[in-house]
Parts: C-alpha cells; structure tokens; sequence
C-alpha cells in the first residue's frame, strides 16, 4: 500500500497556532483529507483538498499541500483545549484510501 | 437522526474461529466503507460498498476476510479462522453517495481481540 505519515505526538498552548504535518508517496493522489477523531468518539471529517490546490482556508482551519514535496500540513489558528484529539491524514488513490498513523495533539491551558 | 452503528462494540474469540462484525449504515447512504485500525498503525481501507455492490475487493488482507451488503443497507464483514494479527478495531462508515467530497460518517468501530 502507499505509505502516508505523521509525527505522532504535539504539544501547543491554548491560544498558539497548531501545525499537524503529513507527507505522501503516491502522486496520484486525488483529494486529501484530514480527519479528527475525539476520545471515545468517531472519527470526523474535517476538511478535504483537491490535489491541484495548493491551500484551503475554512475558519479556523488552513490546509497547505506542496505537491512537489508530496506534503501536506493542516494548521489551526487559536487552539483550544477542544481541539485536542488525534488528527488523521487521509489520501484518495483510485478507489483506496491510506490514511496516516494520526497525530495526538494536546492542548495546554 | 441515529448515525452509524456497529456491534458487538467488543469481540474476544479463540485463535481459529470465525467472527461476524455488523455495521447499520445512517438511512438512505448508499455507500459504505470498512476500516481497520491495529494498535500503533493508521486506519487501513478494506472495501468500500456502492449499494450492494463492491466494486474494489483488493483492499481486503486476506482470503480469509469477506464482506456483504444486503438490501443496501446492513453490511457483515466476515473473518474466517481468525488469526492474533487480526486483533484491531474495524471500523464502518456510510455516505449519501460514494463521491470522494461526501463527507463519511464513522460508527464508533467494534474492537476484536483473538486470543
């Protein structure tokens, strides 16, 4: 399968911008995604990109995708303590799906 | 309105048996997707269904592992003999349609342990 990855912990203070970053092997790629997943909870779509955009902007949510690096970065502006969760990249290949290990990002008050 | 459900919420079975794990997609999706989830890995796709139809079989592990979808509603994914490998949470979500903006709704996953 393709192989999609993410840093799997980060720390920000209530109030700091947050940047989850995530890169990609496959070029193909149609759409990306970003997920959120609360404890106990499903998960969530939080926003997509097509792959010929190069940023999305959706309140407090800005996705940047460097298709030449195969890199893609979902930034939350104002963290709260609601924001913390794990946070999955997801990448749309033919029909498959691959999605990325999460993020757990915490949130400090 | 109910979202998607799942069930047994928990499964522990014996090395060698088969399982049956359901999802009731949220009424009126026609597409239906399953995942699995193992302990330290991201979500893995399995299959996805277009009504009754699974136009994609490739993402399923293994002979072992099958799933339908009856009356484009309920779906079953099956694990014969089942192995400790198998042990993650497999989840299941619906969308209205299968368009890859529609937003998917996840159910809460059913957490299988072989033992």
């Amino acid at each position: 399968g393709e192989d999609v990855e993410q840093s799997l912990f980060l720390s920000v203070r209530e109030g700091d911008s947050s940047v989850i970053n995530c890169t990609y092997t496959d070029s193909s790629s149609t759409y990306l995604y970003w997920y959120k997943q609360e404890p106990g909870a499903g998960l969530q779509l939080l926003t997509y990109i097509f792959s010929n955009m190069d940023m999305k902007q959706d309140q407090r949510l800005t996705v940047l995708l460097n298709k030449k690096d195969k890199h893609l970065s979902l930034r939350i502006a104002d963290t709260q303590t609601g924001d913390s969760a794990i946070y999955f990249c997801a990448e749309l290949t033919g029909n498959q799906f691959y999605f990325g290990t999460g993020t757990s990002l915490t949130v400090i008050p | 309105g109910a979202g998607v459900s799942q069930s047994p919420s928990n499964k522990v079975t014996e090395k060698g048996k088969d399982v049956e794990l359901r999802c009731d997609p949220i009424s009126g999706h026609t597409a239906l997707y399953w995942y699995r989830q193992s302990l330290g890995q991201g979500l893995e796709f399995l299959i996805y269904f277009q009504g009754n139809s699974a136009p994609d079989k490739s993402g399923l592990p293994s002979d072992r592992f099958s799933a339908e979808r009856t009356g484009g509603s309920v779906s079953t994914l099956t694990i014969q003999r089942t192995q400790q490998e198998d042990s993650a949470v497999y989840l299941c979500a619906s969308s209205p349609t299968s368009g890859v903006t529609d937003t998917q709704y996840f159910g809460p996953g059913t957490r299988l342990t072989v033992l």
